[in-house]
């Protein structure tokens, strides 16, 4: 599974956007990238999921550039309840997938 | 719609005693399962996945193992908890396709004392 490298924490206001960037320069033909957000003392959530491109849905926007070795999450206008831990993953599109979570990157919003 | 339950939420037990968690899905047919454990403050490390009835795999060597008795239901056991066990045990489930998309449950906080 390709590697993945992201900012260990990140500060914010609310209102603001915020870019998360994500580096995988070993991703794969078939690899999709994914993005998940994690609240203390709970689950990880799917945010976004994407191949190419951009990407975007009620709550984000992925931005893949060509060569796909990195992408960057979008949170447009965040607020005080966006302050969680976000993680970046590759890994194959198809069948049985084996997720390797890194320690991702700790967003804060403050007022 | 699809739901995941893990049981207990919180759970303190002393070292040498044995460790049962549990997690079922509702609403999905012959989905793959999975076991992580994260210790404070760092991310999820996978411990055990199972793409079927009594088929388990083992990431990591240790003294927890897994099973599925049923189509969806994962068990994580322990015959002597140690210290080192100690941490946020989270139950996951995925149907493949694709993109596969994995969805956590709420987890167990697990306190070795």
């Amino acid at each position: 599974l390709a590697k993945t490298t992201q900012p260990i924490s990140m500060d914010s206001y609310e209102g603001q956007e915020v870019n998360i960037t994500c580096s995988h320069n070993n991703i794969a033909t078939n690899d999709y990238i994914t993005w998940y957000q994690q609240f203390p003392s709970q689950g990880p959530r799917f945010i976004i999921q994407g191949y190419k491109t951009k990407v975007t849905n009620e709550v984000a926007s992925l931005f893949i550039p060509a060569d796909r070795k990195s992408s960057t999450l979008s949170l447009p206008r965040v607020s005080l309840s966006d302050t969680a831990v976000y993680y970046c993953l590759v890994g194959l599109n198809t069948g049985f997938q084996k997720l390797v979570f890194g320690t991702g990157t700790r967003l804060l919003v403050s007022p | 719609s699809q739901t995941i339950h893990q049981w207990p939420a919180t759970l303190v037990q002393p070292v040498g005693s044995p460790l049962s968690l549990e997690c079922t899905v509702e609403g999905t047919s012959n989905p793959n399962l999975y076991w992580y454990r994260q210790a404070a403050g760092r991310g999820l490390q996978l411990l055990f996945y199972s793409v079927g009835i009594g088929q388990i795999s083992s990431e990591v060597p240790q003294n927890l193992s897994a099973s599925r008795p049923q189509d969806r239901q994962f068990i994580l056991s322990s015959k002597k908890l140690l210290l080192s066990d100690s941490g946020f045990y989270l139950c996951a489930w995925s149907v493949g396709g694709q993109g596969e998309t994995q969805y956590f449950g709420p987890g167990t906080r697990l306190l070795v004392l």
